[in-house]
């Protein structure tokens, strides 16, 4: 079966310093790959898909950057992390041509 | 632009009722809409997801309308228990990528 493991669970990070989340699916072959932001109680907001390795879409103009190294692998970065960039980052998997996204348990992320 | 939005940011029930959740969007296009649901502190979880040329889907207590005449989506849940409070999102498939709406908050009423 499929899994997708998110890490980690929680993060504090100071304002202006680096930041890399990473996700991994585990199961599945070429998977496209989904970065979203979620506010409090606010919905999802899409940062970055990925449809195969070295190919990255940016939905929202940020400072923040997305990387596939490797088939199964999606990095969220920053250089310099803003007090706006707190919030819930989910990253989400599906197989090509279908729609459903399956989500990882996410990373709550505070800039202090 | 594209926008799935909710009527209802929250909606309280009694336990054994009928939940019904509401979602408006505005592409046309789309060919799938599906429903998540999210506990606090975790991702959404898939729900139940129908087709654009379908009307009505049904799952286990849960049923999926889509009225594309006025480009209207709902969830009914039946006989609503506590464990299905939690925020509920509708979203379209739009070219690879899910676009979701803000979300509606189930509370579940003992």
């Amino acid at each position: 079966s499929q899994t997708i493991h998110q890490w980690p669970a929680t993060l504090v990070q100071p304002v202006g310093s680096p930041l890399s989340l990473e996700c991994t699916v585990e199961g599945t072959s070429n998977p496209n790959l989904y970065w979203y932001r979620q506010a409090a109680g606010r919905g999802l907001q899409l940062l970055f898909y990925s449809v195969g390795i070295g190919q990255i879409s940016s939905e929202v103009p940020q400072n923040l950057s997305a990387s596939r190294p490797q088939d199964r692998q999606f990095i969220l970065s920053s250089k310099k992390l803003l007090l706006s960039d707190s919030g819930f980052y989910l990253c989400a998997w599906s197989v090509p041509d279908l729609p459903e996204a399956f989500f990882g348990q996410g990373t709550r992320l505070t800039v202090v | 632009g594209e926008s799935v939005g909710l009527h209802l940011p929250t909606l309280s029930v009694q336990e054994g009722d009928n939940s019904i959740i509401n979602c408006a969007y505005s592409n046309s296009a789309s060919d799938y809409f599906i429903w998540y649901k999210q506990e606090s502190g975790k991702g959404p979880q898939f729900i139940i997801d129908i087709r654009s040329n379908m009307d009505k889907r049904q799952g286990q207590r849960v049923t999926v309308l889509l009225n594309k005449t006025v480009k209207h989506l709902s969830l009914q849940i039946a006989a609503t228990q506590p464990g299905d409070s939690a925020v509920y999102f509708c979203a379209e498939d739009s070219s690879y990528k899910l676009i979701f709406g803000s979300g509606t908050r189930l509370l579940v009423r003992p």
